[in-house]
C-alpha cells in the first residue's frame, strides 16, 4: 500500500516551453502532496506544499508564476514549470501524506528528471 | 524551529563491517523522526521511523536507529553491510502529530567497499 506514482519519469523539453509533471497516490487519499527539488548530490528542497481543494503554500525564494501547482482532487497533484530554462533543470519528486495517518509520513514518487534545452 | 544535522556527508564500510550513519536534530517539540534511503534516480523509500513509542526503531532491510532525547540524536545502524546498501540516506525531523513538513538533513551518501 501507500505507493505515489510521477509521470512522465524524464523529460525533455525546449527552453520557453511548459512541462507538466503529474503526480499520483494510488491506493489512499492524500490530503496533503508535496512537491521538492532536488540538485545533483544535494537534498531535498521543499518548492510548495498542496492540500486538496486549497491554493498550495509555496516556500520561500519559489516563484509561484513559474512553478504552478494544482491539487484538484485527493489522488492528483500537478506540477507545471512555465516557460522553462535551462536553470529549470533539476529532478523533482512529490510525495503525498495519507489523511488517515498522524504519524507524518510522506510517501515519495519515484521523481521526474526534467532537462530543459 | 526544526532542523537536521548529518555529520557526514560520504561514509565508506567495508562489506560485512558494521554501518553507522550519524543524525541531530533540534525540535522545540516531540519530534517524529524517519530515515529515508535514495537509489540513483529515484524517489526516497522509507526505512524506519520514530513517532514517540519504543525508541530502539527497526526498520527494512536489517537497519535500525535508537532516539536519544538527551543527545538529540537519531542515528542509522545496520551490523553488517552489504552491498546494496550503497545509495544515500537522508535523515528527517517533523514536529508533532499533524504537522505537514518534513525538514531534511544534508544527506550522506554510503559506499560499500567489496
Amino acid at each position: 500500500g501507500a505507493v505515489v506514482s510521477q509521470h512522465p519519469s524524464r523529460v525533455i523539453c525546449k527552453s520557453g516551453t511548459s512541462v507538466k509533471i503529474e503526480c499520483r497516490s494510488l491506493d489512499f487519499q492524500a490530503t496533503t502532496m508535496f512537491w521538492y527539488r532536488q540538485f545533483p548530490k544535494q537534498s531535498l528542497m521543499l518548492m510548495a506544499t498542496s492540500n486538496e481543494g486549497s491554493k498550495a503554500t509555496y516556500e520561500q525564494g519559489v516563484e509561484k508564476d513559474k512553478f504552478l501547482i494544482n491539487h484538484a482532487s485527493l489522488t492528483l497533484s500537478t506540477l507545471t514549470v512555465t516557460s522553462a530554462h535551462p536553470e529549470d533543470s533539476s529532478f523533482y519528486i512529490c510525495s503525498a501524506r495519507d489523511g488517515s495517518r498522524t504519524d507524518n509520513e510522506q510517501f515519495f514518487g519515484p521523481g521526474t528528471r526534467l532537462t530543459v534545452l | 524551529a526544526q532542523s537536521v544535522t548529518q555529520l557526514g556527508s560520504h561514509v565508506s564500510v567495508s562489506e560485512g563491517a558494521l554501518v553507522l550513519l550519524r543524525c541531530n536534530y533540534s525540535s522545540s517539540v516531540p519530534p517524529y523522526l524517519f530515515w529515508y534511503v535514495q537509489y540513483p534516480n529515484q524517489g526516497l523509500q522509507l526505512l524506519l521511523k520514530y513517532t514517540s513509542a519504543a525508541t530502539l526503531v527497526k526498520g527494512i532491510n536489517g537497519f535500525e536507529a535508537e532516539f536519544k532525547k538527551s543527545e538529540t540524536s537519531f542515528h542509522l545502524t545496520k551490523p553488517s553491510a552489504h552491498m546494496s546498501d550503497a545509495a544515500e540516506y537522508f535523515c528527517a525531523v517533523s514536529e508533532g502529530t499533524g504537522a505537514n513538513n518534513l525538514f531534511f538533513g544534508t544527506g550522506t551518501r554510503l559506499t560499500v567497499i567489496p
